[in-house]
């Protein structure tokens, strides 16, 4: 049974791009969370995926938004990137929305 | 309402001493409350969490207290260990973990 695999692990961009994060639930898994954890604070909700349905939104502008494929796999994805959108971004997935969420290891990102 | 407190901010112990960390919470809605320990540079890992329809969980060394009336609950880690050093967050939803709210951390630190 794999575990959930985020990529890339770091990256940097530079204010007002735009980036893609990607994350693979784990097996047996159709529900994934992402949640932006900064330095120092516990990770906050942006957004979960349901079979492929956004089911659920934290405090986060559209430019925040995401994707879920048939394989359940998820993307994360940022538009107009700012300074305090460096954080960790958290990925985790759950079997039908219960509990017991198993979080991936999470992408660096740091806007510049 | 949706905030969840927790303190201490940080705790240093003795090896085979009791780590104790407390959480608060306001929304009467939560039906959900896990603990995660997260090692640096890695994602939260799920400790062990509660419904409130019990006043105590414990597997192995940790042990859930939940007090419904006082909105509270806390985390006691038994004979703790210098390997149990890591961030410990808190964390309460509704709907059985469809969105968590996660305390601040507690950095917890054990000495040898």
């Amino acid at each position: 049974e794999t575990g959930v695999t985020q990529s890339p692990t770091h990256l940097i961009k530079t204010r007002g791009q735009q980036v893609t994060l990607r994350c693979s639930s784990q097996s047996g898994h159709n529900t994934v969370s992402w949640y932006q954890q900064a330095l120092g604070q516990g990770p906050q909700f942006i957004f979960q995926y349901y079979r492929e349905e956004e089911n659920g939104r934290g405090n986060f502008p559209p430019r925040f938004s995401g994707l879920q494929f048939p394989n359940y796999s998820s993307e994360l994805n940022v538009n107009a990137l700012e300074l305090d959108d460096s954080a960790l971004y958290l990925c985790a997935s759950s079997s039908d929305r219960v509990g017991g969420y198993t979080f991936g290891s999470g992408t660096r990102l740091t806007v510049v | 309402q949706q905030q969840v407190k927790q303190s201490p901010q940080s705790l240093i112990v003795q090896k085979g001493g009791i780590s104790i960390i407390n959480c608060a919470y306001e929304n009467t809605a939560f039906d959900y409350f896990p603990w995660y320990q997260q090692f640096p540079g890695k994602g939260p890992a799920l400790l062990i969490a509660i419904r409130p329809d019990v006043s105590e969980k414990k597997e192995g060394r940790f042990t859930i207290s939940f007090n419904k009336s006082a909105k509270q609950f806390s985390l006691h880690i038994m004979d703790s260990q210098p390997g149990d050093s890591a961030t410990y967050f808190c964390a309460a939803s509704d709907n059985y973990g469809q969105n968590f709210v996660f305390g601040p951390g507690t950095r917890l630190s054990v000495l040898p």
